[in-house]
């Protein structure tokens, strides 16, 4: 059964800051890995998606890295600013029968001060 | 239309009520997914739709669960004789289809539902 974890459940740094989310999964037999950003109250928007083939995705100051073969990804963010702070989710998309079904982290909370 | 619609947005009820959750996926998306958050927890998968059929209702809690999709399009999730722990966020996804297995999902902005 595929698990996601992801590290720091809360990050909080001041604006300008360059940071770096963590997720793991432990099967890594997948299709692709999606960040998505969840603000208070909110559904969820896709920041970025990383085919299983491809090692990183950029746009704009976001960049996500795939380590298929070691199960992790990370999310880069430069220049934090407040109005990134909302809940980063990583999901990863299972291959074979299960090519439907994203599994997700719990999150972590991104909080950036003025 | 432009993006995945969820309605209604919030939803009170009392406790043993139904309710209706309804998703308008993005045109042409043959996949829909139903997910739900609760407080403090990841999400969980529910129930995925290829065209109108659900080959994974494995995620459904119970069986006063249930979801139906039409056309191809709108879903209905029905929850009967609510309970408290249902209480949650429901999610709904639609993608271009799954057969690849490359396309990512797009959410809609959920229906908070809260049982009292």
């Amino acid at each position: 059964k595929q698990e996601v974890t992801q590290i720091p459940a809360a990050l909080s740094v001041p604006e300008g800051e360059n940071l770096v989310l963590n997720c793991s999964f432990t099967d890594s037999a997948i299709y692709n890995l999606q960040w998505f950003r969840q603000d208070p109250g909110k559904g969820l928007t896709s920041l970025l998606l990383i085919q299983s083939s491809q090692r990183e995705q950029t746009s704009g100051r976001l960049n996500a890295s795939l380590d298929k073969s070691s199960g992790r990804s990370t999310l880069y963010i430069a220049a934090s600013q407040p109005g990134d702070s909302a809940t980063y989710l990583c999901a990863v998309k299972g291959s074979g029968g299960s090519n439907y079904k994203l599994t997700f982290g719990k999150g972590t909370l991104l909080t950036v001060n003025p | 239309g432009a993006g995945v619609s969820q309605s209604p947005s919030n939803k009170v009820t009392e406790k043993g009520k139904d309710v209706e959750l309804r998703c308008d996926p993005i045109s042409g998306h043959t996949a829909l997914y139903w997910y739900r958050q609760r407080l403090g927890q990841g999400l969980e998968f529910l129930i995925y739709f290829q065209g109108n059929s659900a080959p994974d209702k494995s995620g459904l809690p119970s069986d006063r669960f249930s979801a139906e999709r039409t056309g191809e399009s709108v879903s209905t999730l029905t929850i009967q004789r609510t309970q408290q722990e249902d209480s949650a966020v429901y999610l709904c996804a639609s993608s271009l289809k799954i057969s690849s297995g490359n396309y990512g999902y797009t959410f809609g902005s959920g229906t908070r539902l809260t049982v009292v």
